[in-house]
Formats: C-alpha cells, structure tokens, sequence
C-alpha cells in the first residue's frame, strides 16, 4: 500500500546543531508539505513544494530549510536548532493543487535542549 | 481575525448523539474544505472534504458548507465513545504567485461520554 512515513518518530538534540527530519511517499505525489503543531496554534505551514526542484516558504520558514530532489522525498533541515522549534513535525502529501487533498505521516516530536 | 477559527471546547456529548462541530473561514475565495480527526498523540486523519454549498453525507458524518456565511461544520451521528478526538477544520487557500495551501484551525475537542 503506498503510504507517507517520517523519520526518526522521536529526536533529542541540543540547541545549535543541526537536524535533519526525513518524509518519503511512495504515492508518487507532486505536492509536499511540512507543518509544526504547538498548543494553542495548530497546525502551522513550514514549507512546501509542488515538485522536484521546487520549494517555498510557510508561514513559519525561518530556521527552517528544504530540498526536493525527487518526487519521494522532502527532508526538512533545522539549521541550527533552537528551543523554540521543539515541536511535533508532520509531513503531508497531496496529488493535486487545485482540491489539495493532504495525507499526512505520523509525525516525529523533536525536543531541542 | 483569525483565517480559520474553530471553538477550542471542549464539547461533551452523550454516546449516541448528535455532535455539532463548527467553522468559520475569512477567505471568501476558498474553494475546498476539510475536516481532520485527530486522536491525541496521532497524526491528522482525513475525513471529509467538501466543495459545494449543502451537504456531504458519508456514514455517521455529515459535512455542511455556506460559502455566502463563510461556515463549514461537521454533524457526527449516534456518536461513539471512539470518537473523542480533536477535530481539525481546514480550508484551502490560494496563495500569491499561484497554488494552494491548507490553513487549519486550531481544532475542536469532543468527548463522547457513556
């Protein structure tokens, strides 16, 4: 079954190093998305892409960095992490833009100390 | 004001009711909207989209949509205690220089209780 997984689920790290959160999707969808969920905001965008070589910034993009070079994979990059981006990440997958139906992976709760 | 915005609840049912989960949306040019169910400690589970003013019926879900009042909401019958649960509303916005994004409400919690 084609599916969206993230990677690692949990992370520990420490503030100033860099990290880097993996999605793959074997649902050969064009569109990708990754968001970060805190109380009180919701699911917020961080950045996205609508195919390969294609990226752009969220709502909430700085610290944040990512790279498409295939269809499978958007791996999102904190450049040096901060306590600030301890969060749970979500990785999402969309075939189209116009109805933008998401599928969403499992998340990974990343704890910056 | 927010983009989306959703009452953060909780609200509380008895098994067997009628949930009545609610929506409002500033961006009159939204097309498409969703409804995620999301179970504490899980990732977002899509449940129903819709597009057009009225209702979409699939199950026990009944999603309705007033493009003119700017409202979505999501009707839950005979309601289960498996489906306490936040649920997400989001609407597909357009955004500058083409394409669509998501934006989601903060979510609303439900407890179904016995």
């Amino acid at each position: 079954d084609a599916e969206i997984t993230q990677s690692p689920r949990h992370k520990i790290t420490e503030t100033g190093r860099q990290v880097t959160l993996a999605c793959h999707q074997t649902w050969n969808h064009n569109n990708m998305f990754w968001y970060r969920q805190d109380l009180g905001h919701g699911l917020r965008l961080i950045h996205y892409s609508y195919g390969v070589q294609d990226t752009n910034k969220g709502e909430v993009s700085d610290g944040y960095s990512v790279s498409r070079s295939n269809t499978e994979d958007l791996p999102l990059t904190l450049e040096s992490a901060a306590s600030s981006q301890t969060s749970v990440y979500f990785c999402a997958s969309s075939e189209s833009r116009g109805m933008n139906i998401q599928y969403f992976g499992a998340g990974t709760r990343l704890s910056v100390l | 004001q927010k983009e989306v915005e959703q009452n953060s609840g909780p609200l509380s049912v008895p098994e067997g009711a009628i949930a009545s989960l609610n929506c409002t949306y500033s961006d009159r040019g939204s097309q498409s909207f969703f409804w995620y169910r999301q179970y504490s400690g899980k990732s977002p589970e899509l449940i129903m989209f819709i597009y057009s003013n009225g209702d979409k019926e699939d199950g026990r879900f009944t999603a309705q949509l007033n493009k003119a009042s700017q409202y979505v909401s999501l009707l839950i019958r005979d309601s289960q205690p498996s489906d306490s649960a936040t649920y997400l509303c989001a609407v597909n916005m357009m955004v500058t220089g083409g394409g669509n994004k998501l934006t989601f409400g903060t979510g609303t919690q439900l407890k179904v209780e016995l």
